[in-house]
């Protein structure tokens, strides 16, 4: 079975600028996930997908938004990135049953 | 609102001998979920281990195994006859209430995570 696979690995933005990072999720996981980690901490959440809604959302700003799509793949999507922007953001995918999320290998963004 | 801590922000361990990661957590829920992911330098969360407030049994996985203890609000991986590969970053992380419901309960929170390093 396919994993949770995202694009690209690495990134550089400027500041002000628009990100948007891709995930394609496990085959058969309908739940999408994504979270921020900063160096040396552990992952927040930002928020999760669910059919195609948005149905949790952690405390980040609504510059931070999402898609899921039909096929359970997701987008998220930054406007006026800032320098503490730069981290690591993980997509991960579950499905409905209390099943553990399963992570991709994460999308690293730096913000100059 | 949800905590976990880990104390340890990094153990060493010698290979083969085994090896205990301390994990407390703080939640008004009833009804939770603990999780064990490892962090490789690569950057892909793991998981390991996942442990329910009603299960009766700590969770047993391989090498790893979960002593949860409620009263406490501990839940700590034990890693028996370490690796030079399980050399990483490991989280404990919870999932609260509602979790066992479908959409919505996958919100995790996690601990900023302790070190690990296999001494050959």
């Amino acid at each position: 079975e396919t994993g949770v696979t995202q694009s690209p690995t690495h990134l550089i933005k400027t500041r002000g600028q628009q990100v948007t990072l891709r995930c394609s999720s496990q085959s058969g996981h309908n739940t999408v996930s994504w979270y921020q980690q900063a160096l040396g901490q552990g992952p927040q959440f930002i928020f999760q997908y669910y059919r195609e809604e948005e149905n949790g959302r952690g405390n980040f700003p609504p510059r931070f938004s999402g898609l899921q799509f039909p096929n359970y793949s997701s987008e998220l999507n930054v406007n006026a990135l800032e320098l503490d922007d730069s981290a690591l953001y993980l997509c991960a995918s579950s499905l409905e049953s209390p099943s553990p999320l399963h992570f991709g290998n994460g999308t690293r963004l730096t913000v100059t | 609102a949800q905590k976990i801590t880990q104390t340890q922000p990094g153990m060493f361990v010698q290979e083969k001998e085994a090896v205990t990661l301390d994990c407390t957590y703080d939640t008004s829920d009833q009804s939770y979920g603990l999780f064990w992911y490892k962090q490789p330098s690569s950057g892909e969360m793991i998981f390991l281990i996942y442990q329910g407030s009603y299960d009766e049994q700590n969770a047993t996985e391989g090498r790893y195994s979960l002593n949860f203890q409620k009263a406490r609000k501990s839940a700590n991986l034990v890693i028996s006859a370490s690796q030079l590969g399980d050399s990483a970053m490991y989280f404990c992380a919870m999932r609260g209430s509602p979790a066992y419901s479908g959409a919505g309960s996958y919100q995790l929170t996690f601990g900023k995570g302790t070190k690990l390093s296999v001494i050959p």
